[in-house]
């Protein structure tokens, strides 16, 4: 079974610097998505950016970009110029890529967690 | 944009009451999810869905079932509720179609038992 690993509870960051959140997996699988969420205090989980394993370029979206390294299995969200509304629970999340596999390959695997704070 | 909503936002029970949660997604999504959501825990899947009448067991199923007569109507039923079900209820949607298309969640169902 697949796991997802977030080491940082908790983090902070100042209105308008940079901000990295980690987040470390375990496969077997070599084909695989991997997706941040963001779950402000309204509770609505957004997705924030997603990667595809087999793509070698890291994605970014806007002021989000991840940092992809396959072979050590990390996917770590960096987040440029925080604002204060980026103040969120941030979930890392695995999903197998196995076609085929059964509607079960559709779910995903969730990390804990990390909330993050924005001082102004 | 595609919507996920939770019947209630905050529902308080009490032991032993056979409790109901619902959701509707108005995208036609063969997928559909519930997640329990707990400080320090994260989010775990209690039970899916990939096509009416069809679920299957997550990782937490016990204490829980799921009925999914309808495409868009998904519900998670706790059969008698204890009071280590209290928790934050996610419900999620998705197509079934590509791998990398993300989950649509609802914003949650804080479920209290006393």
């Amino acid at each position: 079974a697949q796991t997802v690993t977030q080491s940082q509870p908790e983090m902070s960051v100042q209105e308008a610097e940079t901000v990295t959140l980690s987040c470390t997996y375990d496969t077997s699988e070599s084909d695989y998505y991997l997706f941040w969420y963001k779950q402000p205090p309204s509770r609505q989980m957004i997705l924030v950016i997603r990667q595809e394993a087999y793509k070698q370029q890291n994605a970014t979206e806007n002021r989000f970009s991840v940092n992809f390294q396959k072979a050590a299995k990390s996917f770590s969200l960096k987040i440029s110029d925080s604002q204060l509304g980026d103040a969120a629970m941030y979930f890392c999340a695995y999903r197998s890529g196995l076609e085929g596999s059964g509607a079960g390959s559709y779910q995903l695997t969730f990390g804990k967690g990390t909330k993050l704070s924005v001082i102004p | 944009d595609v919507k996920v909503t939770q019947s209630s936002r905050y529902l308080v029970k009490r032991t032993g009451e056979k409790v109901f949660l619902e959701c509707v997604q108005d995208m036609d999504h063969e997928n559909m999810f519930w997640y329990r959501q707990d400080p320090g825990l994260g989010l775990r899947l209690i039970y899916f869905s990939y096509d009416v009448k069809m679920k299957e067991k997550g990782d937490i199923p016990e204490g829980y079932s799921v009925s999914r007569e309808k495409k868009e109507r998904f519900s998670l039923i706790l059969e008698s509720a204890s009071t280590n079900q209290t928790s934050m209820y996610l419900c999620a949607s998705g197509i079934q179609v590509t791998y990398n298309s993300p989950l649509h969640f609802g914003n949650g169902t804080r479920l209290t038992v006393t």
